[in-house]
């Protein structure tokens, strides 16, 4: 099994919906979840981490987190075609505490 | 704010030869990565750093070698490069004792 899950996709929403992006992990003893967005060419840039169950906000970027399912999500309100990217779920782990990534969510966001 | 560049966008390499991938921060950050990045296998890591002259072997090494000689500087050498080394490969950095990495733009390297 693979440490950190994600739905490849694509995911198609139109504009002003609410896009929800989906990632599971094994690693039960995970404490942080990174996001990272990756723009086609380009390299990953990070939106948000979060490290307690329950919600983060961050302007039209929400994650959620549930330990007790190891499924953390992101929520992208109001999606503008500007957010079609690949988005990333991130775990640390290793000696090193480096991040281990999903495989990315392909989002597109219809105008 | 945080900037990690590295040396090439895109590079064209012959099988065989030798090539280095640089890889620059300003921030003072230990820590030190790369990464390769393909279609379906995600991001994969070859090598990190915790610091000057340290380095760990990530999960795919093989054919890979780096070099910190310096704190902000960390170097990918293919030895003598393949066709199936051709990929995009990602640098990264972060404080220690830290999680959060910061990404270079990154270099397409084709090996012909």
């Amino acid at each position: 099994q693979k440490e950190v899950e994600q739905n490849s996709g694509p995911l198609s929403v139109p504009e002003g919906a609410i896009a929800s992006l989906n990632c599971t992990y094994s690693d039960r003893g995970s404490q942080s979840f990174f996001w990272y967005r990756q723009y086609s060419g380009k390299s990953p840039e990070l939106i948000m981490f979060i490290y307690s169950n329950g919600d983060k906000e961050d302007g039209r970027f929400t994650a959620q987190l549930n330990k007790a399912s190891q499924y953390v999500s992101l929520l992208i309100r109001d999606s503008q075609p500007s957010d079609s990217a690949t988005y990333l779920c991130a775990v640390p782990g290793g000696s090193a505490r480096q991040l281990t990534f999903g495989s990315g969510t392909q989002l597109t966001v219809l105008p | 704010d945080v900037k990690v560049t590295q040396s090439s966008r895109y590079l064209v390499k012959r099988t065989g030869e030798k090539v280095f991938l640089e890889c620059v921060q300003d921030m003072d950050h230990e820590n030190m990565f790369w990464y390769r990045q393909d279609p379906g296998l995600g991001l994969r890591l070859i090598y990190f750093s915790y610091d000057v002259k340290m380095k760990e072997k990530g999960d795919i090494p093989e054919g890979y070698s780096v070099s910190r000689e310096k704190k902000e500087r960390f170097s990918l050498i293919l030895e003598s490069a393949s066709t199936n080394q051709t990929s995009m490969y990602l640098c990264a950095s972060r404080v220690g004792g830290t999680e959060t990495q910061y990404f270079g733009p990154g270099t397409r390297l084709l090996v012909l």
